[in-house]
């Protein structure tokens, strides 16, 4: 059982690009969830899905969207990258939304 | 509203003495806590969570807390520390508020051990 993966694992990125990150759980969790660590501010959630087909905006969604079509998959899209995006990415699923999260291993993005 | 905050920044211990990391929080009903860990460049992994059943939690490698509500504090121990604990460790407290879950993470402690 791998749990969850992500996808890259790092990536240089020029500003003004297209990027989706991608986050996979093989548990069945209802609930998937976009943090973003940042040194001195600890980690934001981005974006969050409760279940499939249903998605919701959290503390930073600006320049960001997902999607979530099935219960494996919840992609991190940037239309548009820019430098203040430098960050490091962490997708985590629970069981349901008030349930413990867990967390994949991270995607360390830097735009430039 | 809830909030967490972490008492050290920094701790440095010697391998095999005691770790003693600080988390006190505040929160308007009887909250969900969390202690993760994260080594470096890697993912946060679970260490324990407190849901107001026992107060004294006991999670992985050795790690507990203890949940004292007349102090507002949900310190992390362990009894000797060893080399591989040297991470950072988050205290969370969660609130469910506005259709999901939210964690409320501190802001770290760095912890290093020393031989």
């Amino acid at each position: 059982i791998a749990g969850i993966t992500q996808a890259p694992t790092s990536q240089i990125l020029a500003a003004g690009r297209r990027m989706t990150l991608r986050c996979t759980q093989d548990m069945r969790h209802n609930a998937m969830y976009w943090y973003r660590q940042d040194l001195g501010l600890g980690l934001r959630l981005i974006h969050y899905s409760n279940t499939a087909g249903t998605t919701g905006k959290g503390e930073v969604p600006d320049g960001y969207s997902v999607s979530r079509a099935n219960t494996d998959d919840f992609p991190l899209t940037l239309a548009s990258a820019v430098p203040s995006q430098t960050s490091v990415y962490f997708c985590a699923s629970s069981v349901s939304a008030q349930e413990t999260q867990y967390f994949g291993p991270g995607t360390r993005l830097l735009v430039l | 509203a809830q909030s967490v905050t972490q008492l050290d920044s920094h701790v440095s211990v010697s391998e095999g003495t005691p770790v003693l990391l600080r988390c006190n929080y505040s929160s308007s009903y009887s909250p969900s806590l969390f202690w993760y860990v994260q080594h470096p460049n890697k993912g946060l992994q679970l260490l324990l969570k407190y849901t107001s059943a026992a107060t004294l939690v006991k999670g992985i490698n050795g790690f507990e807390a203890e949940f004292k509500k007349s102090e507002t504090s949900f310190h992390l121990t362990k009894p000797s520390a060893h080399m591989s604990d040297a991470a950072e460790y988050f205290c969370v407290v969660s609130a469910f508020s506005g259709g999901y879950n939210k964690l409320i993470f501190g802001a770290g402690t760095r912890l290093a051990v020393h031989p």
